[in-house]
């Protein structure tokens, strides 16, 4: 059965630096998301993208986020500078109607 | 604005014995409600939504609008059902989903 992919599974990175989390959807999917869950905290919706332009975003998507489906394959997330508050768990999932199929996430530390 | 409360962070059961993960929101609109699952070291997976009035693995959960609830519920609880357990709400003509904080239900062999 096919699954949503995402790399890597564990990132650690120093505050101000830039990351991208890359997640492969399943490959006839057409809507693809990414999530973050900070340690204790609910899954929370960072933003949707739809025919290759962001459909719908949360507050938390602010300038220094940003996502891209460069080849049309992958689906990446891209932190500008991140700041320690970054920190979470960042799922990615992917539908071809309502349900949505998650990745396994990747987990976040900004020192 | 959309809510999703779980006011259960924990519970724990016994084998055999009925379990009632509960769950209420709050949203103005016709909300689609989803109950996702998640196992030790596996990723986040529907284990049913409400229009679809599926039992799935024994459990069950009914859309009640008068108490906006969704509770999921199952008779007789098993060990494999210990997991983490996330009620998610779809706002009308959104695609993104609102997650409760999750329930840790620990079955007791």
């Amino acid at each position: 059965e096919p699954e949503v992919t995402q790399t890597p599974s564990h990132q650690v990175t120093q505050m101000g630096q830039e990351v991208i989390l890359r997640c492969v959807p399943i490959s006839n999917h057409l809507y693809f998301y990414w999530y973050r869950q900070i340690l204790g905290q609910k899954v929370e919706f960072l933003v949707s993208f739809y025919n290759n332009e962001i459909s719908e975003k949360s507050e938390i998507f602010d300038d220094q986020f940003s996502v891209e489906r460069p080849d049309g394959s992958n689906f990446t997330l891209k932190i500008r500078s991140t700041k320690l508050e970054d920190s979470a768990m960042y799922f990615c999932a992917s539908s071809l109607e309502e349900t949505q199929y998650f990745g396994p996430g990747t987990r976040l530390l900004v020192l | 604005a959309q809510r999703v409360t779980q006011p259960e962070k924990l519970l724990s059961v016994f084998k055999g014995a009925p379990v009632e993960l509960k769950c209420n929101y709050s949203y103005s609109g016709s909300p689609e409600l989803f109950w996702y699952v998640q196992y030790s070291r596996q990723r986040l997976q529907l284990l049913l939504r409400h229009i679809s009035r599926e039992s799935i693995k024994g459990f069950t959960a009914d859309l009640n609008k008068g108490e906006t609830s969704f509770h999921l519920k199952k008779p007789f609880a098993q060990e494999e059902d210990s997991a983490m357990y996330y009620c998610a709400l779809r706002q009308t003509g959104a695609n993104n989903l609102f997650f409760g904080t999750g329930t840790r239900l620990t079955v007791i062999p």
